[in-house]
């Protein structure tokens, strides 16, 4: 079984200032993660995603993560906040369950970001 | 990049009515196309997995009679969700996958359904 935890279900920042968004994840095999943005009544948007390749990934829009096994994490950072960066972020995690299950995506709760001028 | 069209965007209906959502790959073949739901300040919730040409497989606790799901080609899966009741009421998102390992999932914009 997979699993995905998001710590902080909201994160204000001030523009300007990192973004750190958490996320810890559960799995009994290699996992493939990653970070979602979902704007207002939008559809989810791929940030980056991790597939066993560098532990830092880089992403769309200045986004970064970096997994790290002995911590089963994959943190979401950005160095410097903009408005344009207000949104929900989920991350997710997806195994090879094999057979017709390939792929299934995890989904953790969601960090709804504000970023205050 | 690769695109996914679901229709309609928007619905509104009468409970009892069954409602048909469509989930298109616009721009490449889908073996494997997801559909998942999203209440009101939750996450996404994977409903069930469709592959094209087989039998959908559901996830615990979703009424495969009444999410019923057609996978008939590359490019298309349908959902339809009968006789809706307002606590169908969800924002209903299809993705698609071309089904190889560590792809990521392309998603529609979903479907707000909304049951009276």
């Amino acid at each position: 079984a997979q699993s995905v935890t998001q710590l902080g279900s909201h994160v204000s920042v001030s523009e300007g200032a990192l973004v750190l968004l958490r996320c810890n994840y559960s799995s009994s095999v290699p996992p493939y993660l990653f970070w979602y943005v979902q704007y207002p009544n939008q559809g989810l948007q791929l940030l980056l995603k991790y597939t066993s390749a560098a532990t830092l990934v880089k992403g769309i829009n200045g986004f970064e993560a970096e997994f790290k096994k002995s911590e089963t994490s994959f943190h979401l950072t950005k160095p410097s906040a903009h408005m344009s960066d207000a949104a929900e972020y989920f991350c997710a995690v997806s195994t090879d369950a094999g057979g017709t299950s390939y792929g299934k995506l995890t989904f953790g709760q969601g960090t709804i970001l504000t970023v205050h001028p | 990049g690769a695109v996914v069209s679901q229709h309609p965007s928007w619905v509104i209906c009468k409970s009892g009515t069954s409602v048909k959502i469509e989930c298109r790959s616009l721009d490449f073949q889908a073996t494997t196309m997801f559909w998942y739901r999203q209440f009101p300040k939750q996450s996404l919730m994977l409903m069930a997995t469709s592959n094209e040409g087989s039998k959908a497989t559901y996830e615990q606790g979703v009424e495969k009679d009444k999410f019923l799901i057609n996978h008939a080609s590359l490019t298309l899966s349908t959902l339809t969700v009968t006789s809706a009741h307002p606590e169908d009421s969800s924002l209903y998102i299809c993705t698609a996958t071309k089904g190889s390992m560590g792809q990521p999932q392309h998603f529609g914009d979903g479907t707000r359904l909304s049951i009276l």
